[in-house]
């Protein structure tokens, strides 16, 4: 069966700091992966994508996420953490052969302290 | 344009009250979602349309109907509202079937 992990429910990091959120999936092929950000109250944004090609994709506001599938991972990362980044974050998984239908991890929340 | 419009934004019921979140796009997708989000589970696929006339169960789907008479717009209805049915609803919509484009929310609690 699908499914996404996102091990660590909350971070905290110090403005200017690097970021990385860590994801992994299980899936029987290489599946689509996802990054979407969600500020409070809000609804889900997406950040990035990977579907083929080269394993490291650049998103908006200047993250970075990289495949991985010998540790089944997509990993997201920002050199430089901004108080604007502070949300939730979910990584999802998603392919044509699963109908069509996206699983989401659980999410992890950011605190940027300044 | 307005992407991805759910309505209400928030209600409240009472157990065994019914209700119908609308969610309408207008973008022209053929695959609609409806998601639940619940606080440390992330989000889950109630139910999915792939489209026009077309529906089918997501992970949790009992206790709620779905319907896509037209293709704009998903309908989800509860029929018979329980506690457990109090959480944050999301629709999204998407053009192939890949990359997800969400409303808002609407934010239901069930008494």
């Amino acid at each position: 069966a699908q499914s996404v992990t996102q091990p660590d429910i909350h971070i905290t990091v110090s403005e200017g700091a690097s970021l990385e959120l860590r994801c992994n999936y299980s899936y029987g092929a290489t599946p689509y992966l996802f990054w979407y950000v969600q500020s409070p109250g809000q609804g889900l944004q997406l950040l990035l994508k990977y579907f083929s090609g080269d394993t490291l994709v650049q998103g908006i506001k200047g993250f970075e996420a990289e495949f991985k599938r010998s540790q089944s991972s997509f990993n997201l990362r920002k050199p430089s953490v901004h108080w604007s980044d502070a949300a939730e974050y979910f990584c999802a998984v998603g392919a044509r052969d699963t109908g069509n239908q996206f699983y989401f991890g659980t999410g992890t929340s950011l605190t940027v302290i300044p | 344009n307005a992407g991805v419009t759910q309505t209400p934004k928030f209600r409240v019921l009472k157990t065994g009250q019914s209700m119908t979140l609308l969610c309408a796009q207008d973008m022209n997708h053929e695959y609609m979602y409806w998601y639940r989000q619940d606080p440390g589970m992330g989000l889950r696929l109630i139910h999915y349309s792939v489209g026009e006339g077309t529906t089918a169960k997501g992970e949790v789907p009992d206790g709620y109907n779905v319907s896509r008479l037209k293709k704009q717009n998903f309908l989800l209805g509860l029929e018979s509202a329980a506690p457990s049915q109090t959480s944050v609803y999301f629709c999204a919509s998407s053009y192939e079937g890949n990359v997800l484009t969400f409303g808002a929310g609407s934010r239901l609690t069930v008494l």
